[in-house]
């Protein structure tokens, strides 16, 4: 069974500082999805990461993937208050499959 | 807006009734899923479709839960006898095969409540 994790689960960061999100998956897979949500609302695609290595940048948010070891970052580069929300990562076992999320990491800035 | 949209977005209901979810995808995705999302945790999977054939059932998915794409466009979650396990959010998204991964683009969801 595909496992996804996340740490920390809720992170609470002041504005301007950096901070990363990991995410360790238990299967082999070239591709990894990373995915915000807002409360209440639902989920806005941010990165698609297709390969060992690969690394996408929008803004104060950069994510990278280590396949190897399994792993992606989401790094935070002096946050804002907008940035405030859960993030959440997700897998598939191959192109256009279910996605297996992780738990999901609550993102909070604070002044 | 040509976002996959969801009817309705909240309903509320009393244990032991029958409830309907529609989802609409973008309209050129072929490939349609459900996942339901509960308080506090990522969403899981419970079926997904290529065009009208129903490819995948999750195990979560027991048999008062049934779903279909009836022609290949909108679908349709019913859920028989509603239990109060069964309030969570349920996510309809939608995708199409470009390459070597596929996007999945989330519609607002519909909120169920089971009293």
């Amino acid at each position: 069974e595909l496992k996804v994790e996340q740490n920390p689960l809720f992170l609470s960061m002041q504005e301007g500082k950096n901070y990363t999100i990991y995410c360790n998956y238990s299967t082999t897979s070239d591709r990894l999805y990373w995915y915000r949500q807002d409360p209440g609302k639902s989920l806005e695609s941010l990165f698609v990461l297709l390969s060992n290595g690969a690394v996408k940048q929008e803004g104060r948010l950069m994510a990278s993937l280590d396949t190897k070891a399994r792993l992606s970052t989401l790094h935070i580069t002096a946050a804002v208050h907008d940035l405030s929300a859960t993030y959440f990562c997700a897998v598939d076992r191959s192109s256009g499959d279910k996605l297996t999320f992780g738990t999901g990491t609550r993102l909070a800035v604070r002044p | 807006d040509t976002g996959v949209s969801q009817d309705p977005r909240h309903k509320i209901t009393k244990r032991g009734q029958n409830v309907t979810f529609r989802c609409d995808p973008i309209s050129e995705h072929n490939r349609l899923y459900w996942y339901r999302q509960t308080l506090g945790q990522g969403p899981e999977f419970l079926t997904y479709f290529q065009n009208e054939a129903q490819l995948e059932k999750s195990r979560l998915l027991s048999d008062r839960f049934s779903a279909e794409r009836p022609k290949g466009s909108f679908s349709t979650l019913e859920i028989q006898r509603t239990e109060q396990g069964d309030s969570a959010m349920y996510l309809c998204a939608s995708s199409s095969r470009t390459g070597v991964a596929e996007t999945q683009y989330f519609g607002p969801g519909t909120r169920l409540l089971v009293l």
